[in-house]
């Protein structure tokens, strides 16, 4: 059974601190991504990798970067946590010839 | 860039039919797809349309006209766990997928 987790479930964390969001994947795939969802605005796109070392912006990159040093792990970091960065954080993992992608349960994340 | 639209509630009742559309904007199309989210879990893939026409996968079927840039998800037989948001997709290259707000269906008995 395909499976992609992430670190937390939950996180509180305070304005300016630094914070790591770490997703893996047991199914060997190349694709990696990360996205956020807000109430009325859907999932955005924040950043994708389609391998090892290899990154994309996505549609909202500001104030994230990520790090693909390995193929199941994709880790997204919040250089300097701000309150609007108060969100749903989703990882999700796909094949390099499918659209069809996996999602981890995500990690809601307060910034106070 | 890209948009899509899609309606933000739909009500139906248990045992009937509902249509979810969506329409979209977009460069670099290649095709459209479908995710349900319940309450407090993460997306799930329901089925992608790269070319026109309908696909059916059991109870559920989605629809693709590129020239008219308009798709829908097609639930028949609805059930009360078929209570979920479901978001339509526009897939780009890198296997990228682009979201739209989805639409919040209520099955009600």
């Amino acid at each position: 059974d395909v499976k992609v987790t992430q670190s937390s479930r939950y996180l509180v964390k305070r304005t300016g601190e630094k914070v790591f969001l770490e997703c893996v994947q047991d199914m060997d795939h190349e694709n990696m991504f990360w996205y956020r969802q807000d109430p009325g605005l859907g999932l955005r796109l924040i950043y994708f990798s389609y391998d090892v070392k290899m990154k994309e912006k996505g549609d909202i990159p500001e104030g994230y970067s990520v790090s693909r040093e390995k193929k199941e792990r994709f880790s997204l970091i919040l250089e300097s946590a701000s309150t609007n960065q108060t969100s749903m954080y989703l990882c999700a993992g796909g094949q390099s010839n499918s659209y069809e992608q996996y999602f981890g349960p995500g990690t809601r994340l307060t910034v106070t | 860039g890209q948009s899509l639209e899609q309606p933000s509630e739909v009500t139906a009742v248990e045992g009937a039919i509902v249509q979810i559309n969506c329409t979209y904007q977009t460069s670099g199309f290649y095709g459209l797809s479908w995710y349900q989210q319940h309450d407090g879990g993460a997306p799930t893939f329901l089925s992608y349309n790269a070319l026109d026409g309908l696909e059916e996968t059991g109870r559920f079927s989605s629809f693709l006209s590129r020239s008219d840039s308009y798709g829908y998800l097609l639930l028949q037989e609805l059930q009360m766990k078929d209570s979920a948001s479901y978001f339509c997709a526009v897939a780009g290259g890198y296997q990228k997928v682009t979201f739209g707000i989805g639409t919040k269906l209520q099955v009600i008995p």
